[in-house]
């Protein structure tokens, strides 16, 4: 079946950018998500980028779409500790959204 | 408030005792789903609908059941509890018919299964 993989965890300086990196494997994916999962709460979401689209910018966040390499990427520049969360990269294929495990976003001090 | 609930927020119970855990959305949405939610795994759907009297089988939906018999409510059934659906939850709905638009999630149920 179609799979989406991540990191599990990243840890970057406050100031510094953060990039997740996530690949998937459906190519007919119509659409690609960004999740956001702060502690104890639900998911919410942060972006989404069209396939026919390579780039998507949204303030602080970047999103990077490599359909040949079927690779995506979601930049934070100038990270804060108010951006410490679990990230979740989905696609969307056969009506389901196909969830990635989620990348840690550590922030050092 | 547009927004979706859950209940109970958390839940101990042991193994074969039958719950019930409720999802309701205030948003007209068609599209209701189910996730579970565990370490490493990432989300992992368990049911859907795409729209009342309408459910089908998520990736994992053995030991599961769902009903949609009004718009605004997709409740959680498990029959007979064991300890490996001890697991966080979270329902999600969307304005789409195929799920493909944005889905607003639930805060969340953790269940533990003695």
């Amino acid at each position: 079946g179609e799979d989406v993989e991540q990191s599990l965890f990243l840890s970057v300086r406050e100031g510094d950018s953060s990039v997740i990196n996530c690949t998937y494997t459906d190519s007919s994916s119509t659409y690609l998500y960004w999740y956001k999962q702060e502690p104890g709460a639900g998911l919410q979401l942060l972006t989404y980028i069209f396939s026919n689209m390579d780039m998507k910018q949204d303030q602080r966040l970047t999103v990077l779409l490599n359909k040949k390499d079927k690779h995506l990427s979601l930049r934070i520049a100038d990270t804060q500790t108010g951006d410490s969360a679990i990230y979740f990269c989905a696609e969307y294929s056969n009506y389901q959204l196909i969830w990635g495990a989620g990348t840690k976003l550590i922030i050092k001090p | 408030e547009a927004q979706v609930t859950q209940n109970p927020r958390y839940l101990i119970t042991v193994t074969g005792k039958k719950l019930t855990v409720t999802c309701s959305q205030n948003m007209n949405h068609e599209y209701m789903s189910w996730y579970r939610q565990d370490p490493g795994l990432g989300l992992r759907q368990i049911y859907y609908s795409m729209n009342v009297e309408v459910t089908d089988k998520g990736d994992v939906p053995e030991g599961y059941k769902v009903s949609r018999k009004e718009k605004r409510n997709f409740p959680l059934i498990l029959e007979s509890p064991s300890p490996n659906q001890t697991s966080l939850y979270f329902c999600a709905s969307s304005p789409a018919t195929r799920g493909a638009d944005t889905q607003y999630f639930g805060p969340g149920t953790r269940l533990t299964v003695l």
